[in-house]
């Protein structure tokens, strides 16, 4: 138990179908994060939200949508995904103002687009 | 800014050999470096940080790393790799009131028997 539940933990989806997927955090903290891990690359930091503030990568599609109700959820929404977007979706919290804190990751989404 | 660099994406060992997984940090303030190992299709998990005070920090499951500001290095070691050591570890740093923490490619562990 990491105190980050990601759920579902698999998704196979086809190119036409849109879903969602849920990360909830009960450990407190006030930033939440959606990363990428794809075989064979680095992570990669898709987005961020913490208090009122949203930090993006500019290089994400806009076919991945993300949605931070409160402090404690976060989703990312999918729609008209591509096969190269199969991989696994972490989700992290962390305590933005305790800089020698760590992130805690969830366990991941793995996510197949057919 | 703030960046990391691991050095080689797969490192291996036999069962009961050192090992040693390698970061070097970027930054211009003082850091605050972490390991991270990462299981098969699991997340990422804390093995240890370095934030202020003793450079030389302990972690879980014997591992051990030490700050050396000089050389800008936070190395990852453990006196007797074991199996159950083969995982992927990531180093990450966070500087210059930065809250998002930057991470390394990683460095697959392979241990053999």
């Amino acid at each position: 138990e990491t105190g980050v539940t990601q759920t579902p933990r698999h998704l196979v989806m086809g190119m036409t179908n849109k879903k969602s997927l849920k990360c909830e955090q009960h450990l407190g903290h006030n930033a939440m994060y959606w990363y990428k891990q794809s075989a064979k690359k680095p992570l990669e930091l898709m987005f961020v939200y913490s208090l009122e503030e949203r930090v993006e990568n500019n290089s994400v599609p806009s076919r991945f949508s993300p949605e931070c109700p409160n402090s404690s959820h976060l989703f990312l929404h999918l729609h008209t995904l591509q096969p190269e977007d199969s991989a696994l979706y972490l989700c992290a919290s962390s305590h933005r103002d305790r800089g020698g804190t760590e992130a805690f990751f969830g366990q991941g989404t793995r996510l197949t687009v057919v | 800014a703030q960046s990391v660099t691991q050095l080689g994406s797969h490192v291996s060992v036999s069962e009961g050999a050192l090992v040693l997984l390698r970061c070097n940090y970027s930054s211009s303030v003082p850091p605050y470096l972490f390991w991270y190992v990462q299981y098969p299709n699991q997340g990422l998990q804390l093995l240890l940080k370095y934030t202020t005070g003793a450079t030389l920090v302990k972690g879980i499951n014997g591992f051990e790393a030490e700050f050396k500001k000089s050389e800008t290095s936070f190395h990852l070691t453990k006196p007797s790799a074991h199996m159950s050591d083969a995982a992927e570890y990531f180093c990450a740093v966070k500087a210059g009131g930065s809250y998002i923490p930057t991470f390394g490619r990683g460095t697959s562990l392979i241990v053999h028997p």
